[in-house]
């Protein structure tokens, strides 16, 4: 199964944009890019989703690279609310219930 | 309700005690899933039901842990003769259909602590 690399932690700093990166480089062709956010103490919150194109939703912007191989989650204006562990995952064609979340990426927001 | 609802919230067991894990999916939702996810760690798999199709049990760490689900409505995640290894938080998500263009949609967990 295909897998995610995220770095461990990124600060941000309050009304900045951030760029929340995600290798994925043995994704598959039909294998969709998923992001999530954790906040302490709740379950995953479903951010935006894409395959090919770029992405937007009120919450971020998804790009996606021509290869697929990596992904990039952009929070536009980040705030102390978007404090969260983020993750990337792939959720698979073949196998569309048996996502796997590594450890994601700790943001922290500064005022 | 508006959300996919988890019951208890929170539950102290003794080892060797057998516990139940409830699931309330978002009504409509065909698919539902379980996650355990230990303290400061990622989301770890255990099972996956589509629809009346027979359940994808791979994540399953052993043969303690069980589930079911009636239908398209609740499912109930079993452990049984917990041990201390199974402390940690028990997820439960559900999506409109199972395919991978479909977006999870988790509850708050249950916190299980094993002691």
């Amino acid at each position: 199964d295909a897998k995610t690399t995220q770095p461990n932690s990124m600060e941000s700093n309050e009304e900045e944009p951030v760029h929340l990166p995600c290798n994925h480089s043995t994704i598959s062709g039909t294998d969709y890019i998923h992001w999530y956010r954790q906040l302490p103490s709740q379950g995953p919150e479903y951010v935006i989703h894409g395959l090919t194109s770029n992405v937007n939703n009120r919450m971020a912007s998804l790009a996606i690279a021509e290869d697929r191989k990596s992904s990039t989650l952009i929070l536009h204006r980040a705030t102390l609310r978007d404090a969260a562990v983020y993750y990337c995952i792939l959720r698979y064609n073949t196998n569309a219930g048996k996502s796997t979340f590594g450890d994601g990426t700790t943001l922290t927001v500064k005022p | 309700g508006a959300g996919v609802s988890q019951s208890p919230s929170n539950k102290v067991t003794e080892k060797g005690k057998d516990v139940e894990l409830r699931c309330d999916p978002i009504s409509g939702h065909t698919a539902l899933y379980w996650y355990r996810q230990r303290l400061g760690q990622g989301l770890e798999f255990l099972i996956y039901f589509q629809g009346n199709s027979a359940p994808d049990k791979s994540g399953l760490p052993s043969d303690r842990f069980s589930a079911e689900r009636t239908g398209e409505s609740v499912s109930t995640l079993t452990i049984q003769r917990t041990q201390q290894e199974d402390s940690a938080v028990y997820l439960c998500a559900s999506s409109t259909r199972g395919g991978s263009n479909y977006g999870y949609t988790f509850g708050s967990g249950t916190r299980l602590t094993v002691v």
